[in-house]
């Protein structure tokens, strides 16, 4: 089965300030997506960025991106000119092309945005 | 937003009581599941359904089952509710595309004593 790691617990950034979340995967598939969720305090779970496993270019969403690292098996997002809004739980999540029906959740990430 | 309702939004029951979550959408999406998420945990999946009637379980689905007669709404059933079972649930739909995200509601928090 596969898994999906979050080792950071929680982590803290500076407002305008940048940081990057961590998350590593298990899988023996060669075709596969992730995905980055963000979760306020509002408890919405909210799409932040998508990653295709057959692309090589890194995804960006305006301030969020991506360094997809393949062979490392690794998919951490960046956040960049960081807000207050962006304080949040983020999830990693997977979806492999076998299992393409299921979507397996990392353990989050809380973000804290201080002042 | 994706139409995706949950209802309850809250709900406290009794140890042993049954209790049914229902999703309800408005997109005509063949995937629906779903997940409670708990602290240290994530979201993890309970079940799931690909159409009317197919439904499969997920990683956490004992104690559980599941219901869907029709697109548009899917249900989650605790038979027998347990102190265990205090958590968060979401449910969450997303279209046939492989690479399409799921959508999710606004979660149910549902607290047995």
């Amino acid at each position: 089965a596969q898994t999906v790691t979050q080792s950071q617990p929680e982590m803290s950034v500076q407002e305008a300030e940048t940081v990057t979340l961590s998350c590593t995967y298990d899988t023996s598939e060669s075709d596969y997506y992730l995905f980055w969720y963000k979760q306020p305090p509002s408890r919405q779970m909210i799409l932040v960025i998508r990653q295709e496993a057959y692309k090589q270019q890194n995804a960006t969403e305006n301030r969020f991106s991506v360094n997809f690292q393949k062979a490392a098996k690794s998919f951490s997002l960046k956040i960049s000119d960081s807000q207050l809004g962006d304080a949040a739980m983020y999830f990693c999540a997977y979806r492999g092309e076998s299992s393409g029906d299921k979507l397996t959740f990392g353990t989050g990430t809380r973000l804290a945005v201080r002042p | 937003d994706a139409g995706i309702t949950q209802s309850p939004r809250h709900k406290v029951t009794e140890t042993g009581t049954p209790v049914t979550l229902r999703c309800h959408q408005t997109e005509n999406h063949r995937y629906m599941y779903w997940y409670r998420q708990d602290p240290g945990h994530g979201l993890r999946l309970i079940h799931y359904s690909y159409g009317v009637k197919d439904t499969d379980k997920g990683e956490v689905s004992d104690g559980y089952s599941v219901s869907r007669s029709k697109t548009e709404d899917f249900l989650l059933t605790l038979e027998s509710a347990t102190s265990s079972q205090t958590s968060v649930y979401f449910c969450a739909i997303r279209d046939r595309a492989l690479n399409s995200p799921l959508h999710f509601g606004n979660g149910t928090r549902l607290t047995v004593t």
